[in-house]
C-alpha cells in the first residue's frame, strides 16, 4: 500500500520568508500526486494536482508554487510567504481508480 | 463532481453503532461515494467506498439508498478512538488524470464515554 512522506510536522516561519515542503511516495509508482491546503475549522482546497513528472495544474492563483522532479516527489514552494498561507497543508497520492490517501500533512504558520 | 450535505456534528455513545448520513441528490449514474474520516492534526483516512450496492469493510458498512441520493456510513461499535470529522465525497473513479476530491466541512463525530 501506498505511504507519503511530508516533513517537516510543523514549520513557523516569518513573512516573507521562502517556503518549500516536500512530499514522497512509496508503495507506487506513477502516481496521481496533490497539494491541498486546510484552514482552520473549514474543508480541504485542492492548491495542485500533477499526473506526472514536470507536469502540474493548478487549481487557484495564489501565492504558492508546485513542482515534480521525480516521479514520486512533490514539492510546494513559495518565494515569499504572507499571513494567508497559514494553514495545514496535505499531500496526497492516487493510482488509478484506487482511493486518495494522504500524508499527516505540515502545519504553516506565518508569523 | 456532486455536492454533497452532511450535518455539521453527531455525538454517539461509546460502544453503539454510529450512524452517519450524508445527501448527495445529483449524485450522476457513474460517479461513486467516498468515505474519509480526519483524526485532529492528522491527514484525512480512507474508510470506504461504494458505488450502488452496500459495502462492508474492517471499519465500517456503508449502505447506499436505492435511488443513490443518499448513504449513511455505520461505524458497528464506536470507540472513542472513531472521535473524528468524517467526510462524504462524490467523485468519477475512473476519471484519470482530472482527479479531484472536493471535501466540505464533514460531520464531526464525538464518542461520548
Amino acid at each position: 500500500s501506498q505511504t507519503i512522506h511530508q516533513w517537516p510536522a510543523t514549520l513557523v516561519q516569518p513573512v516573507g520568508s521562502p517556503l518549500s515542503l516536500e512530499c514522497t511516495v512509496e508503495g507506487t509508482s506513477n502516481p496521481n500526486l496533490y497539494w491541498y491546503r486546510q484552514a482552520a475549522g473549514r474543508g480541504l482546497q485542492l492548491l495542485f494536482y500533477s499526473v506526472g513528472i514536470g507536469q502540474i495544474s493548478s487549481e487557484v492563483p495564489q501565492n504558492l508554487s508546485a513542482s515534480r522532479p521525480q516521479d514520486r516527489q512533490f514539492i510546494l514552494s513559495s518565494k515569499k510567504l504572507l499571513l494567508s498561507d497559514s494553514g495545514f497543508y496535505l499531500c496526497a497520492s492516487s493510482r488509478r481508480n484506487s482511493p486518495l490517501h494522504f500524508g499527516n500533512g505540515t502545519r504553516l504558520t506565518v508569523t | 463532481d456532486a455536492k454533497t450535505t452532511q450535518p455539521t456534528s453527531m455525538d454517539c455513545a461509546e460502544g453503539r453503532a454510529a450512524n452517519l448520513p450524508c445527501n448527495h441528490s445529483t449524485i450522476s449514474g457513474n460517479e461513486y461515494v467516498y468515505w474519509y474520516r480526519q483524526i485532529h492534526s492528522q491527514g484525512p483516512q480512507y474508510i470506504i467506498h461504494g458505488l450502488k450496492n452496500n459495502e462492508t469493510n474492517e471499519m465500517a458498512s456503508l449502505i447506499i439508498t436505492e435511488d443513490r441520493k443518499s448513504s449513511t456510513l455505520i461505524l458497528p461499535h464506536a470507540t472513542l478512538r472513531d472521535t473524528a470529522v468524517y467526510y462524504c465525497i462524490v467523485r468519477v473513479a475512473a476519471n484519470f488524470g482530472n482527479e479531484k476530491l472536493t471535501f466540505g466541512t464533514g460531520t464531526r463525530l464525538t464518542i461520548i464515554p
